[in-house]
């Protein structure tokens, strides 16, 4: 089975500019997320969504950030404009639909990595 | 609010020994708690899954237990490799599926 696929791997970009970034879920999988990973912490969730619906976008920097999953397969996360605390790593992940009784595991991309000059 | 606290921070240890990783969150009522590994410079790997319904997993080497009355759960390594190198995370997730992260304790593992 496939893994979450993320794109690209590594991003430089100038304070200001715009960036954004891809992720592919699992296959199957009606549920994902976005996470910002700073150095030395641990990750902290952005947004979720299930199929193409927003479930939880309350520490989602909405001036700045944005995040669409269009068809409810494939989703972008974009950052217009960069400053220079978004530098980080920003983790994908999928999980399928909780079965009664049981919330479904996570399974993470292997992240892209952001510096902002 | 969920918080989670995970101690120590950095551990080193010689090949070999057993270990024991610490994770604590604030609100008991969690769906769920999950252990991570993390690389330097990769994505996570998921270790165990524990349902809020269950008291312990173990996979190999590894044996997670979970405590909900008193908000802790422990991560232990038994006979500890080098190859065991990594930042593992604990996660709890709580409302829907929103998982709250620890900020994790670096294993370091001397051969």
């Amino acid at each position: 089975e496939a893994g979450v696929a993320q794109s690209p791997r590594y991003k430089i970009i100038e304070k200001r500019q715009s960036v954004a970034f891809w992720c592919n879920p699992i296959s199957g999988h009606a549920t994902l997320y976005w996470y910002q990973q700073i150095l030395g912490q641990g990750p902290k969730l952005l947004i979720q969504f299930q199929n193409n619906g927003v479930v939880d976008d309350s520490q989602l920097p909405k001036d700045r950030f944005s995040a669409e999953r269009l068809k409810g397969v494939d989703s972008t996360l974009k950052i217009q404009p960069a400053k220079l605390e978004d530098s980080a790593v920003y983790l994908c992940a999928s999980s399928s639909l909780a079965q009664r009784g049981a919330i479904g595991e996570q399974f993470f991309g292997p992240g892209t990595r952001l510096t902002v000059l | 609010k969920q918080e989670v606290t995970q101690i120590p921070a950095a551990l080193s240890v010689p090949e070999g020994e057993n270990l024991v990783l610490n994770c604590s969150f604030t609100d008991s009522a969690i769906y769920n708690l999950q252990w991570f590994r993390q690389d330097p410079g990769k994505g996570l790997t998921s270790l165990l899954l524990i349902q809020s319904s269950q008291r312990e997993q173990t996979s190999g080497r590894l044996n997670a237990s979970l405590d909900k009355s008193s908000g802790r759960s422990t991560l232990y390594i038994a006979a500890s490799q080098p190859g065991d190198s990594a930042t593992y995370l604990c996660a709890v997730s709580t409302s829907g599926s929103r998982l709250t992260f620890g900020e994790g304790t670096q294993l370091t593992v001397n051969p």
